[in-house]
């Protein structure tokens, strides 16, 4: 099974400020790798696919980058609405694996 | 726009069987792989299921592999999840998601609002 690991597990932050949420994965992933925003008490929703492609509908100042087995998600000047949980997942390969989450707080 | 209405959820005890389903709209649901993906309380996501786009493919991970089984009725746009011995750690809310079939599309687009299945003597 492919492992993912995300760090930081948990973060704070002020508005304005630029975040970076990094995802490690065990083996080559081939930026098979997606970013999910989870809101509390809501379900998940997709913010970045095949690594740095940008879902309909989600602002600009999230991005995604990366390769390999290294991936990170950007959220610049960080908006409230931007508190939530956010997940990497890979779909390189069976079976599908997400990280560990990252808790985004305002400071 | 793409909706995605699970139902079936409640308490169960362990060992009993329970099955979830799911309410397609907004898209050709024939085209579409699609998935449940659960989350314990205050836990991560974790995938259980998905099936290809006829039903033909199923895939599982270790950890429900041989007693769940994921089904779909194409003509009525539905998704299934039947469980089987459940046991007290399948206690989670099970969302039902939307999977590209292309490689490279296998990504989640659209996910379904959830239903918390508990199991508990």
């Amino acid at each position: 099974d492919i492992r993912m690991t995300q760090s930081p597990a948990s973060l704070s932050a002020s508005l304005g400020e630029t975040v970076n949420i990094e995802c490690l994965a065990s083996e080559d992933i081939y930026s098979d790798l997606a970013w999910y925003q989870q809101k509390p008490g809501k379900s998940p929703q997709l913010l970045i696919y095949n690594a740095n492609s940008l879902q309909n509908g989600v602002p600009s100042r999230f991005s995604g980058s990366g390769s390999g087995t290294q991936y990170s998600l950007k959220i610049n000047s960080l908006q409230s609405e931007d508190v939530a949980t956010y997940f990497c997942q890979q779909y390189n390969n069976y079976p599908r694996t997400f990280g560990g989450g990252t808790k985004l707080e305002l400071k | 726009e793409v909706q995605l209405v699970e139902s079936g959820g409640g308490l169960v005890q362990p060992g009993r069987s329970l099955k979830l389903s799911c309410a397609a709209s907004g898209f050709t649901f024939s085209n579409y792989y699609m998935a449940w993906v659960r989350q314990a309380p205050k836990k991560g996501l974790e995938w259980v299921a998905t099936i290809s786009t006829s039903g033909s493919r199923t895939y599982y991970p270790d950890s429900v592999k041989g007693r769940f089984t994921i089904s779909r009725d194409n003509a009525k746009s539905s998704l299934y999840l039947q469980m089987n011995s459940l046991k007290s750690e399948d206690t989670a809310t099970y969302y039902c998601a939307r999977q590209g079939k292309l490689p490279g599309y296998n990504y989640f687009d659209y996910w379904g609002q959830g239903v918390m299945v508990t199991v508990s003597s």
